[in-house]
């Protein structure tokens, strides 16, 4: 069965600070994974997404994921964090190999940047 | 860029009562979503649409639940008796192809409280 984790409720980081938010999965198959952003009273928006090819992804707002398939992770990370980017960040999965119209979130991870 | 919409952001209700949920897909999008978040836990998907049926349901999504497209435009979530647990933000999504690499859409989210 597809599965997400995020081992962390939430990271803190000062403005200006490298972020990372981690993410791991479990698929039967190959995976689409995706990150996505909630802000205050605002729907998930997207922010990127792995499909195959370079492990290294770069999406919306400067954020960029590393794809590790032995380590089957997909971490979120941004050289530089912004107080803006404070939010809860989701991570998401697809399977390629079971189909199916689903995509499975992770639990959220509360990003708090401190000016 | 074009939005999901959801009504109302907030809804509470007594046990046993019916609640529609109503939701307005970006407009040349042909599959929709409602997902869940219970406070504090992960987004569960509960249902997806299709051609104005059900393509896939997970195993919350039992005969207390119901969806339709009532016209063109509208997507709705039915309740038929609420429970306690049922307490939720609800989330609508959409998407253009339903293909397993494309992002989805999401609304904005309505809070379901059951007293």
């Amino acid at each position: 069965a597809q599965s997400v984790a995020q081992p962390e409720d939430q990271v803190n980081v000062a403005e200006g600070n490298p972020l990372t938010v981690k993410c791991t999965y479990s698929v039967s198959g190959n995976p689409y994974l995706f990150w996505y952003v909630q802000y205050p009273n605002r729907g998930l928006q997207f922010l990127l997404k792995y499909i195959t090819g370079d492990n290294l992804v770069k999406g919306s707002y400067g954020f960029e994921a590393e794809f590790n398939k032995s380590q089957t992770s997909f971490h979120l990370k941004k050289p530089s964090a912004l107080v803006s980017d404070s939010a809860l960040y989701f991570c998401a999965v697809r399977d390629t190999y079971t189909g199916g119209f689903k995509t499975i979130f992770g639990a959220g991870t509360r990003l708090f940047v401190k000016a | 860029e074009p939005e999901v919409t959801q009504t109302p952001s907030h809804q509470v209700t007594q046990m046993g009562q019916e609640v529609i949920l109503r939701c307005v897909p970006i407009s040349n999008h042909l599959y929709f979503y409602w997902y869940r978040q219970i406070l504090g836990q992960k987004v569960e998907f509960l249902v997806s649409f299709y051609n104005n049926e059900i393509s896939e349901k997970s195993e919350i999504f039992d005969d207390q639940f119901s969806v339709e497209r009532p016209d063109g435009s509208n997507f709705t979530l039915k309740i038929r008796s609420t429970k306690l647990e049922d307490s939720a933000m609800y989330f609508c999504a959409s998407s253009a192809t339903g293909t397993p690499n494309e992002k989805l859409f999401f609304g904005s989210g309505t809070q379901l409280s059951v007293l």
